[in-house]
């Protein structure tokens, strides 16, 4: 079955520090990815994408994000994380467009001043 | 540009009584709609997607419905709610045969 997995139900990190929030997929092909972001009681936001290309996708708020095709791995990143970075983020892919996303169950970021 | 609204934002209703939540696309047209349900504050599951008007797949098996009268109107229903419907509902759209897709604020729904 096709499947996204962000192993950790939660990151902390100190502000300043830099953050990365895992992702790693079990889909056929080569899917496209994404992240996106939840605040409280919010939609979800769209951060960043990949399709193809540079492995190294840079999005919204300094965020990026690294492709590894090889551990089929779409690793989320920011140099120097801000309280406001605080967050649920989701990763999803899309194994073809017109195809439904399928979401991994999210990791909180939490960031500490 | 394009929009997207839900509505109501938040609703609390009783066991048994019926639902009904709106969403609404502007600025585009023939969208792709889809609705999500969020649990205990993570875990997207996709309920229903929509390519077009009257045409409604379901995802998995439950106690909600979806239709679409209007290209870009996605309504969500339950004839007698239960308590396992409470959740966060979330909206999604996407232009066809593009890859991205754009999410509503969502509707906090609890049953009672």
């Amino acid at each position: 079955a096709q499947s996204v997995a962000q192993p950790e139900d939660q990151v902390n990190v100190a502000e300043g520090n830099p953050l990365t929030v895992k992702c790693t997929y079990s889909v056929s092909g080569n899917p496209y990815l994404f992240w996106y972001v939840q605040y409280p009681n919010r939609g979800l936001q769209f951060l960043l994408k990949y399709i193809t290309g540079d492995n190294l996708v840079k999005g919204s708020y300094g965020f990026e994000a690294e492709f590894n095709k090889s551990q089929t791995s779409f690793h989320l990143k920011k140099p120097s994380a801000l309280v406001s970075d605080s967050a649920l983020y989701f990763c999803a892919v899309r194994v073809q467009a017109g195809t439904a996303l399928i979401f991994g169950k999210g990791t909180t970021l939490s960031v500490s001043s | 540009s394009q929009t997207i609204h839900q509505w109501p934002a938040t609703l609390v209703q009783p066991v048994g009584s019926p639902l009904s939540l709106e969403c609404t696309v502007e600025g585009t047209s023939n969208p792709n709609l889809y609705w999500y349900r969020q649990a205990a504050g993570r875990g997207l599951q996709l309920l229903f997607y929509s390519v077009g008007i009257g045409q409604i797949s379901s995802e998995v098996p439950q106690n909600l419905s979806a239709s679409r009268p209007q290209d870009r109107q996605f309504i969500l229903s339950s004839k007698k709610l239960l308590l396992s419907d409470s959740g966060f509902y979330l909206c999604a759209w996407s232009v066809k045969g593009q890859i991205s897709e754009y999410f509503g604020p969502g509707t906090r729904l609890t049953v009672t």
